[in-house]
């Protein structure tokens, strides 16, 4: 079955430490978002790639980082930077026009 | 800017009872509205989608939403609930203009009593 593959579904940070989140997706879509999860407040966009090699920021992107180098693959690195990583992270992608987004089960970060 | 609201953090509501989740957008022009579905821990799960034309959209799970342009709003309804609906709701929109990009509303937490 296609679909998107995150992992690990829990990670723990320590201080000073960055760690990254894998996302995978076998559905032949162009677009790949990450979004970060807080309770009520919805879903806020991080990072967003729509072609290989070529990713925007979204609105909460400062203590993140991303790489588009398949388009399979679009892990999330979250750096030291980001002083409030505890949070559940979501992967998604869709096709290039408007449309649907499908999503991962998602990676539950905390700190040590 | 573009903006989703769902007035109604959490709600309750009988077994057996109707529902209706509210969402309103903000922007102007011609937009594409979604509902999806979220489980403690997991991801997001599409139930339905309304692009154009008839303004009543069917879902899965036996729910349905009804775009009204007027108020600006895509409420989500299902005629009797079942414990399993248990769940938070999200309502998204996207916009032509602004590529494949959605604007998620805050989500609502659907209680369900028996």
């Amino acid at each position: 079955d296609g679909g998107i593959t995150q992992s690990p579904k829990y990670l723990f940070r320590k201080e000073g430490q960055n760690v990254t989140l894998s996302c995978e997706q076998n559905l032949n879509h162009d677009a790949m978002y990450w979004y970060r999860q807080d309770p009520g407040q919805g879903l806020r966009l991080i990072y967003y790639s729509q072609i290989v090699n070529d990713f925007q920021k979204g609105d909460i992107a400062e203590g993140y980082s991303v790489s588009r180098e398949k388009k399979e693959s679009f892990p999330l690195t979250v750096t030291s930077a980001q002083k409030n990583p505890t949070a559940f992270y979501l992967c998604a992608s869709s096709p290039m026009v408007v449309g649907p987004q499908h999503f991962g089960d998602g990676t539950r970060l905390s700190i040590l | 800017a573009q903006s989703v609201t769902q007035p109604d953090i959490h709600i309750t509501v009988s077994e057996g009872a109707s529902l209706e989740l509210r969402c309103n957008y903000s922007y102007g022009a011609t937009p594409y509205l979604f509902w999806y579905v979220q489980s403690p821990g997991q991801g997001l799960q599409l139930l339905l989608k309304y692009f154009s034309g008839d303004t009543l959209v069917q879902g899965i799970k036996g729910f349905e939403a009804e775009f009204k342009r007027s108020q600006s709003s895509f409420n989500l309804r299902k005629p009797s609930v079942h414990w399993s609906d248990a769940a938070e709701y999200f309502c998204a929109v996207g916009y032509m203009e602004y590529g494949n990009k959605l604007v998620f509303g805050a989500g609502t937490i659907l209680r369900v009593k028996s």
